[in-house]
C-alpha cells in the first residue's frame, strides 16, 4: 500500500510569483485535505477537496486555490507569494466526505517546504 | 468553533521516566480528538484517537490519553519514555461529523539519557 506523497520536497520562491505543490493520495482514498505549517506552529486547515470538488475551505484568501484530479491526486496552487506563505505545506487523504465520516483518519504525507525570498 | 490549547511549548523528561503532555479544548459540539507526533522533516502520524465510547484511549507506541468532558481535557501520557519518543506533538480537535482538525501550536518533547 502506497502512502501519501507530495512534491516538490523544497522549493525556494520570490515575491510575487506562483507556485503548485502536489499531492498523491493513499490507494483506496477519495478526500484530499491541505494543511500550511508555520515555523514553530500547529498545521492549519486550507481546504479540503472530495470527489474533485472543494469541501470546505478555512480562512485562507482566495489566492490558495486547488485542484483534484479522477485519480484524487490534488494540486494546491498559491499566486502572487507572500514572505508569510514560508512554511510546510501538509497533505492529508482520507476516505469519506467531510461532514459525514468525522471520524476517519486522515493520513498525512511528508510535506513540501517552501521559502518565498 | 473551536480551539485547542496545549501547556508548554517544551516538556523535558528523563529515559524512563513518565511522560505527560497537556491538551485543552473548547468546541461547542460534541468534539473529536486526536493526537499527531511529527518528528523532524516528516509528516505527522496519528498516535490516538477519541471518538465515542471509551474515554480512555490506547494508541502506538504504549502512549494513552483519557478523555474528560468535565475538565475539557484530553492529555497524552506514557509511563515511561524512551529516546525515540522526543519529537513534536500535536493535538487535533475535530467537529463529529467533520474532518477539518483544528491543531494546537505542539509541544516538543526531549528526553534525555
Amino acid at each position: 500500500e502506497t502512502g501519501v506523497t507530495q512534491s516538490p520536497t523544497h522549493l525556494i520562491k520570490t515575491r510575487g510569483q506562483q507556485v503548485t505543490l502536489r499531492c498523491s493520495s493513499q490507494s483506496g482514498h477519495n478526500t484530499v485535505s491541505w494543511y500550511q505549517q508555520a515555523l514553530g506552529q500547529g498545521p492549519q486547515f486550507i481546504f479540503q477537496y472530495y470527489r474533485e470538488e472543494e469541501n470546505g475551505r478555512g480562512n485562507f484568501p482566495p489566492r490558495f486555490s486547488g485542484l483534484q484530479f479522477p485519480n484524487y491526486s490534488s494540486e494546491l496552487n498559491v499566486n502572487a507569494l507572500e514572505l508569510d506563505d514560508s512554511a510546510l505545506y501538509l497533505c492529508a487523504s482520507s476516505s469519506g466526505q467531510m461532514r459525514v465520516e468525522g471520524s476517519n483518519e486522515q493520513f498525512f504525507g511528508p510535506g513540501t517546504r517552501l521559502t518565498v525570498l | 468553533a473551536q480551539s485547542v490549547t496545549q501547556l508548554g511549548s517544551h516538556v523535558s523528561v528523563s529515559e524512563g521516566a513518565l511522560v505527560l503532555l497537556r491538551c485543552n479544548y473548547s468546541s461547542s459540539v460534541p468534539p473529536y480528538l486526536f493526537w499527531y507526533v511529527q518528528y523532524p522533516n516528516q509528516g505527522l502520524q496519528l498516535l490516538l484517537k477519541y471518538t465515542t465510547g471509551a474515554t480512555l484511549v490506547k494508541g502506538i507506541n504504549g502512549f494513552e490519553a483519557e478523555f474528560k468532558k468535565s475538565e475539557t481535557s484530553f492529555h497524552l501520557t506514557k509511563p515511561s519514555a524512551h529516546m525515540s519518543d522526543a519529537a513534536e506533538y500535536f493535538c487535533a480537535v475535530s467537529a463529529a461529523g467533520f474532518q477539518k482538525l483544528v491543531f494546537g501550536t505542539g509541544t516538543r518533547l526531549l528526553v534525555s539519557p
